[in-house]
């Protein structure tokens, strides 16, 4: 897991702001992931995406946006119609989603709205 | 939809006890179980998984066991020191989707 990094750790945003959490792995994996966490809640899954050029909405995809647009790189958006982004963010990567692989977890993004 | 349902939600310990999380999921098709350990502030790190071909797997002081029949595993805890306070989560995943659903997790204090 030490191959997945995040950027920045902490972000704090104005309302009616848009900003972009960065993640990037060296591990050659195939599948990339966005999670969102909230304190004493699980992870939920925002998008994922299997291959370059693809992605598909996961469980709580409204108000964000993601592109893969290189293998090693998946940013996401938090946009302005996202009403409650407070959050701790997770991007995770796996060698492919199609064997469930093992899923491993970059060092988290937390995102405050001002 | 795919659910999972984990418990309990805190657990206190004594040192040198054993811990014991449960969790349930609702897709019969799931077949790939992990359990993470996440430190406060820190990422989840994978502890152990299991696939849906073997009912039990150990490593060292941690034990995971998979009834799919009653859809439902367990992690064990073994022996448990201060170091293994943390919250921990369970998950279910099926190789249609390769989606990981998480339970909610599982706060455990280990006291000394």
């Amino acid at each position: 897991d030490g191959g997945i990094t995040q950027s920045p750790k902490y972000l704090f945003r104005k309302e009616g702001q848009n900003v972009t959490l960065s993640c990037e792995q060296n591990l050659n994996h195939d599948a990339m992931y966005w999670y969102r966490q909230d304190p004493g809640q699980g992870l939920r899954l925002i998008y994922y995406s299997q291959i370059v050029n693809d992605f598909q909405k996961g469980d709580i995809a409204e108000g964000y946006s993601v592109s893969r647009e290189k293998k090693e790189s998946f940013p996401l958006t938090v946009t302005s119609a996202q009403k409650n982004p407070t959050a701790f963010y997770l991007c995770a990567s796996s060698w492919t989603s199609v064997r469930t692989d093992t899923q491993y977890f970059g060092p988290g993004t937390r995102l405050t709205v001002l | 939809g795919e659910n999972v349902e984990q418990h309990p939600s805190t657990l206190s310990v004594q040192e040198g006890d054993s811990a014991v999380i449960k969790c349930t999921y609702s897709d019969s098709a799931s077949n790939y179980f992990p359990w993470y350990k996440q430190e406060l502030g820190k990422r989840p790190q994978l502890i152990i998984d299991i696939r849906s071909n073997v009912g039990e797997k150990k490593d060292q002081r941690i034990a995971v066991t998979l009834n799919k029949t009653a859809k439902h595993f367990s992690l064990h805890i073994t022996e448990t020191q201060p170091e293994d306070s943390a919250v921990y989560f369970c998950a279910a995943s099926n190789s249609n989707t390769g989606k990981l659903i998480f339970g909610q997790g599982t706060t455990l204090q280990v006291k000394p």
